[in-house]
């Protein structure tokens, strides 16, 4: 059975900086494709970035710059360091595999909370 | 980078109603588009890949079809678990792109 674990949110100041965590079991993260969607309150859906294997990586413009998508093979981890965050980050925010290249998300995480407030 | 418009916003319906919700790009995304089921709280729930095809696990009343830039989302007779908020999402170009919701409420 596939599972994704996120862990890692919570409130943070406007500029500060936050890691997000994502274990995964039943898949290894260094052989499948990655990805991190997130929901602000109240709102839709919106797809923050993706890591490939081998180290490909996309973002939305939003977070280009800001935030890194990395891996932990080992750990069989996927990370999303935010960095200079803003409260219009506030979300919660999800990983997700994506199923071939490209791809839909076929499996996801419940979710870690993240609020950018002073 | 490619819009996607869902229709409508909120769908009122019964047990047992046909629900049709319809998903436009702004330009062509072929036929790289999934459909999610969301219930308040929970992570989305993949319905439909590659326009048409259905998720392994998901009843067979889901079906969804289209090319191009017109998809739809068909539940062919609506039941209680059904009552969500649905969404549509291009993977053809990045960054790839959601559309904003259709919620399925109770009539």
């Amino acid at each position: 059975e596939v599972q994704l674990v996120e862990s890692g949110g919570g409130l943070v100041q406007p500029g500060g900086s936050l890691r997000l965590s994502c274990t995964a079991s039943g898949i290894s993260v260094s052989r499948n494709y990655m990805s991190w969607v997130r929901q602000a309150p109240g709102k839709g859906l919106e797809w923050v970035s993706v890591s490939y294997s081998g180290g490909t990586t996309h973002y939305a413009d939003s977070v280009k710059g800001r935030f890194t998508i990395s891996t932990h093979n080992s750990k069989d981890t996927l990370y999303l360091q935010m960095n200079s965050l803003r409260p219009e980050d506030t979300a919660v925010y999800y990983c997700a595999r994506v199923r071939g290249l490209p791809g839909e998300f076929d499996y996801w995480g419940q979710g870690t909370l993240v609020i950018v407030s002073s | 980078d490619t819009q996607m418009t869902q229709s409508p916003s909120t769908l009122s319906a019964s047990v047992g109603n046909r629900v049709t919700v319809t998903c436009r790009a702004s330009q062509s995304v072929s036929t790289r588009l999934a459909w999610y089921q969301q219930k308040p709280g929970k992570a989305p729930k993949l319905l439909i890949y590659d326009a048409s095809r259905l998720e392994g696990g998901v009843p067979s009343r889901f079906s969804g079809s289209g090319s191009g830039t017109h998809f739809t989302l068909t539940i062919s007779s609506l039941q209680p678990d059904d009552f969500a908020t649905y969404y549509c999402q291009q993977y053809n170009s990045y960054p790839w792109t959601f559309g904003q919701g259709t919620k399925v409420e109770v009539k």
